[in-house]
């Protein structure tokens, strides 16, 4: 059981709008954490796709985009692609004074 | 370029124990953290802990702490993972990460390690 909330799957057909959301809880998102997003191709190791919330790294296509609110937070996938097709998680962290990080269970985006 | 390269897969017995290392290069090593995650057979990322790579501070997940340990060789820039007693369940791929702050993204990952525990 993870301690971040995502949906299992979404899916949406090329062109389409797609979003994910990530719910947590006052001791993580709630507290203020930063929600960062990465993904996932089969066999390879996850790629950061957003951070702080709401920023991209350079390279991410800007049809991606997140934002938060109160306990929870959302990536948002506009213009869906074939090549978006992937396992997408969300982290965020403890807010006790150790600072451990949390994952969401994944969601994996199929493009129909 | 920025680099994490993480050593190779390993087999082992159960009641075993594993060291897997992380060398990174490309960026002045003792400037971040190293994150640790590990990722079960067709399964989601869990959060294990990070190290400060300059003192070598560390954070655990209540679920690994006590059953890992992390450490730093600052002079070959390379952060490693301890795994004792292996059970059949750490059969999984263990990731290394950095992290520019203590609640930062990871925004390098290493290319992972399988670990497979079999007897």
């Amino acid at each position: 059981q993870s301690v971040l909330t995502q949906p299992p799957s979404v899916s949406g057909a090329p062109g389409q709008r797609v979003t994910i959301s990530c719910t947590g809880s006052g001791s993580n998102i709630g507290a203020g954490s930063d929600v960062h997003w990465y993904q996932q191709f089969p066999g390879t190791a996850p790629r950061l796709l957003i951070y702080g919330n709401n920023n991209r790294p350079s390279g991410v296509p800007d049809r991606f985009s997140g934002s938060k609110s109160a306990t929870s937070a959302s990536l948002a996938i506009t213009g869906l692609q074939a090549e978006d097709e992937a396992d997408y998680y969300c982290q965020s962290y403890d807010n006790s004074l150790s600072g451990w990080g949390v994952f969401g269970g994944g969601t994996k985006v199929t493009v129909l | 370029e920025v680099q994490l390269v993480q050593s190779g897969a390993e087999v082992k017995k159960p009641g075993e124990s594993l060291r897997i290392s992380c060398k990174g290069s490309g960026y002045s090593f003792t400037k971040y953290w190293i994150t640790w995650v590990r990722q079960l057979p067709g399964k989601g990322l869990e959060w294990m802990a990070k190290i400060d790579a300059s003192d070598s501070y560390k954070t655990f997940s209540p679920s690994f702490e006590g059953h890992v340990t992390v450490s730093v060789d600052k002079s070959i820039t390379t952060a490693y993972l301890q795994l004792s007693s292996l059970k059949p369940s750490d059969t999984a791929i263990y990731y290394c990460a950095r992290r520019l702050a203590v609640t930062g993204p990871d925004d390098f990952w290493g290319q992972g390690t399988l670990v497979t525990v079999s007897s």
